[in-house]
């Protein structure tokens, strides 16, 4: 266990609305991480962080904002969801003791955007 | 960015038999990974790999990180019927970021 807590587990929400996820961690790792999982792609990468304020963009990035104001809350926002971001969203940190590579993910958030 | 390959997409077993997959790339990776999803869960890690060549296991798991560095195996010895999930391969990208391909699925047989 990694000490990641997601929150909601699962969201219903309409379009146009907005959205904020929060991952936590008890842990104090430095990386956090904002993937989505969509069938056929595997899992993609909205955006990252390198510690508090640093954060950076990732594959899947547009219509997604982040802030990491302490250590251990990773938010992710949807400034106004659109459909095609229903998804299921998981939050991962490296464990940097682990040794390169290692991320850790949470058990997910459900997002359904009517 | 960088594209990972693999195959098969999905798969059936029956207890008892060896599985293998594959994750190719049209770029070189130092570190090769290996997770498996459980349904509603996320990703959980199996095996990691940081030497092209290198062959690693992980109970009845062995992974191979290949020669070219583009591309890895997983292979699972006598299946049982808990190794059904979502197994994924991923390289490890500049930047401490990791890319995924897109799965590959195991079922059970009936």
């Amino acid at each position: 266990d990694a000490g990641i807590t997601q929150s909601p587990r699962h969201k219903v929400t309409e379009t146009g609305t907005p959205v904020t996820l929060r991952c936590h961690q008890t842990e104090n790792h430095r990386y956090m991480y904002w993937y989505r999982q969509d069938p056929g792609h595997g899992l993609r990468l909205i955006h990252y962080s390198y510690g508090v304020k640093d954060t950076d963009k990732g594959e899947v990035s547009d219509g997604y904002s982040v802030s990491r104001s302490k250590t251990e809350d990773f938010l992710l926002t949807l400034e106004s969801a659109t459909s095609s971001q229903t998804s299921v969203y998981f939050c991962a940190i490296r464990d940097s003791r682990s040794g390169d590579g290692k991320l850790f993910f949470g058990s997910g958030t459900q997002l359904s955007v009517l | 960015g960088q594209q990972l390959n693999q195959s098969p997409q999905s798969m059936f077993i029956q207890e008892g038999e060896d599985v293998s997959m594959n994750c190719t790339s049209s770029s070189i990776f130092n570190t090769w990974l290996w997770y498996k999803q459980d349904p509603g869960e996320g990703p959980v890690l199996l095996i990691a790999l940081y030497k092209a060549g290198e062959l690693t296991s992980n109970g009845r798991l062995t992974a191979q990180f290949g020669i070219t560095r583009k591309d890895s195996f997983l292979n699972i010895s006598a299946s049982i019927p808990s190794d059904v999930g979502i197994y994924f391969c991923a390289g490890l990208e500049y930047g401490n970021k990791l890319v995924f391909g897109a799965g590959t699925i195991l079922r059970v047989k009936s």
